[in-house]
């Protein structure tokens, strides 16, 4: 069974960093690419990047460059993504999703919620 | 950014009625290797998007036969033949064609 098993949910102060992790089992890590996707507060979904684990190569949406860094750990068939200076405007709950080519995104972690207050 | 615009916002159905959910692009989402990366996604209360169709049409793994996907270049449906309580939810087009990749604004499905 694939499954996409992401940390817990975070408060974090304004200014500061959060880094979630999303742990992949069931399949070939390095064969799918795993997306980040944002879903703020009853609002709809935004794209925020993808990597690529086996290449570890990276392609992030314009509007998150510089606020989201993505990463992957192969020996752990885990996903990362870093959410810098944070402010209210990321509380949101955020997915990692993996994909192939073809099929998109058809299996999504459970989602990790992300709070910025002080 | 490729806009993704979804009618109707909002739709209501009985158990067993067809409904069918318009997704219309700013642009063609005819990739130039011949493919067209136009998806449909259903998150349902409380839960995590889920994979309905890809490539416009193909269904995806384990999706019952009731979700069909049609429409190229700019405009796309997703239609359910015999709606189910389970599929009650907000529907969500997304296209991969251009980057970056983006989510129409959804259809929230009710059940009467």
């Amino acid at each position: 069974e694939v499954k996409l098993q992401q940390s817990g949910d975070e408060l974090v102060r304004p200014g500061a960093s959060v880094k979630m992790s999303c742990k992949a089992s069931g399949y070939t890590f390095t064969d799918y690419a795993m997306h980040w996707v944002k879903q703020s507060p009853g609002q709809g979904l935004e794209w925020i990047g993808t990597i690529i684990p086996l290449i570890d190569t990276t392609s992030y949406n314009q509007k998150f460059k510089g606020k989201a860094t993505l990463t992957a750990d192969k020996s752990s068939n885990t996903a990362y993504m870093e959410l810098s200076r944070l402010t209210s405007e990321d509380s949101a709950v955020y997915y990692c999703a993996r994909s192939d080519y073809l099929t998109g995104m058809d299996a999504w972690g459970q989602g990790a919620s992300v709070t910025v207050s002080s | 950014d490729v806009v993704l615009t979804q009618t109707p916002p909002t739709s209501s159905a009985t158990i067993g009625q067809s409904v069918s959910i318009s997704c219309r692009s700013s642009q063609s989402l005819l990739d130039s290797d011949g493919n067209t990366y136009l998806y449909w996604y259903l998150q349902r209360p409380s839960q995590s998007p889920q994979l309905l169709i890809y490539l416009v049409s193909k269904l995806g793994s384990g999706v019952p036969n009731r979700f069909s996907g049609s429409g190229s270049g700019t405009d796309f449906t997703l239609k359910i033949s015999g709606v189910e309580a389970e599929d009650l939810g907000v529907y969500y087009c997304v296209q991969g064609t251009h980057d970056p990749l983006t989510f129409g604004s959804g259809t929230k499905l009710e059940i009467k």
